[in-house]
């Protein structure tokens, strides 16, 4: 049972344009949400997280948007970069609770 | 820079032979977490310590077991890897706190089981 879901796999974008990364979650529980991101051969680098208590969070290029009624994440770069393809990683977590539940990842490829 | 450390960074053993995988970590955190990855999969949770408490995920293979001598220090050991057991590893810590807000990795071993 995936509680964490990005529905992509991949997801290729132009250079300077907009990159949008979705994520759902099944677990109403689930009060704080984390997106990494992983290079090949590297740790997972945190990128940015929000509280379910705020609908938006942003982060110079980055922003994280919530939407709890639709059990709904996203992650938006603006302007994509070459330097952003990697994979990202949508995860959360409950209060009290030691353990992240992890998407299946997003590979993200910005072209030149 | 204070940091999580893993050594090696690649492994290469046979099957069936022991080996051990190390993790350091100059945060001081408290939890420490062991991680299995393969290519294009989420990370997957084998273990984790709250301080010296060890917590064993239900689906972790007895296989893998882990040692934590102190605060800095956290190492896996496969007792007889397989095929299957080829995979990124992955430590991470959290710090104090109720509850998890982020974690923080090493660079990972990349573990082959020729």
């Amino acid at each position: 049972d995936q509680q964490v879901k990005q529905n992509s796999p991949s997801l290729s974008v132009q250079e300077g344009r907009i990159s949008i990364l979705n994520c759902d979650y099944t677990n109403s529980m689930f009060d704080y949400f984390l997106w990494y991101k992983k290079y090949p051969a590297e740790g997972p680098t945190f990128l940015i997280s929000i509280s379910s208590i705020k609908d938006k969070n942003e982060d110079g290029r980055f922003t994280v948007f919530l939407n709890k009624s639709a059990k709904h994440l996203s992650l938006h770069i603006v302007p994509s970069q070459p330097g952003d393809s990697a994979v990202y990683f949508c995860a959360a977590s409950e209060d009290s609770n030691y353990q992240l539940i992890w998407g299946a990842g997003t590979k993200l490829i910005i072209k030149p | 820079d204070a940091m999580v450390i893993q050594n090696p960074r690649y492994q290469v053993t046979q099957f069936g032979k022991p080996v051990t995988l190390s993790c350091s970590q100059t945060l001081n955190h408290n939890v420490m977490y062991w991680y299995q990855q393969k290519s294009s999969q989420a990370p997957k949770l084998l273990f984790h310590y709250y301080d010296k408490d060890f917590n064993n995920e239900a689906d972790t293979p007895d296989n893998f077991q882990s040692r934590r001598p102190n605060t800095s220090f956290c190492f896996l050991d496969i007792r007889s890897p397989g095929l299957g057991d080829a995979a990124m590893y992955l430590c991470a810590t959290s710090g104090r706190g109720n509850r998890i807000e982020k974690l923080f990795f090493g660079s990972g071993t990349q573990l082959s089981v020729l």
